[in-house]
């Protein structure tokens, strides 16, 4: 089946810190992946489609400034967290569609702590 | 807005006992709905679906049918192993091909 990898795969930082958060299909061609945001015992949440070559779509309360979206290829997508804050810890999650957006698949995750 | 609300987790059972998952859901249309699980370490992965009222989506000895009149879409299994300890959610994919995600539930078997 169909691999998404994240890297890394947790990061501790100090606030004020940027971090990046690298998403891969690894065997297959995303035209679109998406990143959603996980908090402890709560729904994944949508924080924005990415499409190749096009700029990001953020979903309504996710600052744009804040979380840089970036999908250079076919098979990267990147999430920076710019000056990071305690509150931004967070489990991050990407997928990736192969163009027909009928099956998302996923990568492992992200743990991310701010200190 | 759309919305999935899942029964809160977790759920321990013994080996071979019967499983239900409830999942019930909001939202105009009628929007795909899915079963995601997620075993420890890994990415979340299909494990099943249904597209239209009244469909059975079935994997692995899991199944759930699409409900339209209860709007709901719970998850069983006849006799579970202590390979499905996992965590599931409840999802359902709005007009705009975005999922929406239910809070996930908790599964442990106990051999």
């Amino acid at each position: 089946g169909a691999v998404v990898s994240q890297h890394p795969s947790r990061v501790i930082c100090k606030s004020g810190t940027s971090v990046k958060i690298e998403c891969r299909s690894l065997d297959f061609q995303a035209t679109t992946m998406f990143w959603y945001r996980q908090f402890p015992k709560q729904s994944l949440m949508l924080m924005a489609t990415s499409n190749e070559g096009s700029k990001a779509t953020y979903e309504q309360g996710v600052e744009k400034d804040k979380f840089l979206i970036n999908h250079a290829s076919l098979t990267l997508s990147t999430l920076t967290v710019t000056s990071a804050h305690p509150e931004d810890s967070s489990f991050y999650i990407c997928s990736a569609t192969p163009g027909d957006q009928e099956t998302q698949y996923f990568g492992p995750g992200t743990r991310l702590l701010v200190l | 807005g759309d919305s999935v609300t899942q029964m809160e987790g977790p759920v321990t059972l013994s080996e071979e006992a019967f499983l239900t998952i409830n999942c019930t859901y909001t939202a105009t249309g009628y929007p795909s709905l899915f079963w995601y699980v997620q075993y420890p370490g890994e990415g979340l992965q299909l494990l099943l679906k249904a597209t239209k009222a009244d469909d059975k989506g079935s994997n692995k000895g899991f199944e759930a049918t699409y409900r339209k009149e209860t709007t709901s879409f719970h998850l069983e299994k006849g006799s579970v192993q202590v390979s499905d300890s996992a965590v599931y959610f409840c999802a359902l994919r709005d007009s705009s091909y975005k999922l929406i995600f239910g809070s996930g539930t908790r599964l442990l078997v106990r051999p």
